[in-house]
């Protein structure tokens, strides 16, 4: 049974760093062709797809948020870890990690499991 | 990378059938075969109920199913029920190896 489970801050300042940990279960991040990705979803909003790391350390970035963004594993935790550098109160939302299973092309898979999400407000 | 077109908002009366449609360019739905559709009730995560334009995960219902033409794609839902009633979200991979989702859509079972 694969499980998910955001963590982090519920409350950061504009300009702060926010670190966001996921950490999964029933599944391994060093099994070939599996990767973890980030979501978010701003109140009201849809969804925007952040990143995504996989077993072989093969990371991927939203392009538009790429600078800001940083994403890695500790396979020996089950944990993935994301930062976002700079906040600004439009990145408050609803945040999400996800299972992605193998597929044809890394970053081309399905979200096949999903945790509950952890929302970040981000005011002064 | 644009988001994909969705229409804001779809309806339908219990039994029948609805399509939302997904639009993007052939650089995204139109040059892959790897479009996902989520199904997302107020409050709770995302669920995956179409992967790679027309495959179901086990346990999702088969009023359920995935198409694709050009540069859109499809999610129609028949025998419409109540339970239906949610916001639906495609995703596409891109030619810039990474995904995309759309707009979302809103849809009221009447």
């Amino acid at each position: 049974q694969i499980t998910l489970k955001e963590s982090g801050p519920t409350l950061v300042k504009p300009t702060q760093t926010l670190t966001l940990t996921c950490t999964f279960s029933g599944f391994s991040l060093s099994t070939s062709g599996v990767g973890v990705g980030w979501i978010r979803q701003p109140p009201g909003k849809a969804l925007e797809w952040l990143a995504l790391i996989y077993w072989n350390d093969d990371k991927r970035y939203s392009p538009s948020l790429k600078s800001r963004l940083t994403i890695t594993k500790d396979t020996s935790k089950n944990q993935v870890v994301l930062t976002m550098t700079n906040m600004d109160p439009v990145d408050t939302a609803t945040y999400y990690c996800a299972h992605s299973p193998p597929s044809g092309i890394a970053a081309a898979g399905p979200f096949d499991y999903w945790g509950q999400g952890t929302l970040v407000t981000v005011s002064s | 990378q644009s988001a994909l077109t969705q229409p804001a908002s779809v309806s339908g009366s219990p039994g029948q059938s609805i399509t939302i449609s997904c639009t993007g360019t052939s650089s995204d739905v139109g040059g892959y075969n790897y479009v996902s559709w989520y199904q997302q009730h107020p409050g709770k995560a995302p669920k995956l109920m179409i992967y790679d334009v027309s495959n179901r995960p086990s346990g999702v219902s088969n009023r359920f199913s995935g198409s694709k033409s050009g540069n859109t794609a499809s999610l129609t839902i028949s025998g419409l029920q109540a339970e239906d009633e949610a916001d639906y979200y495609c995703s596409s991979y891109t030619s810039s190896s990474t995904p995309v989702f759309g707009g979302g859509t809103k849809l009221t079972v009447l």
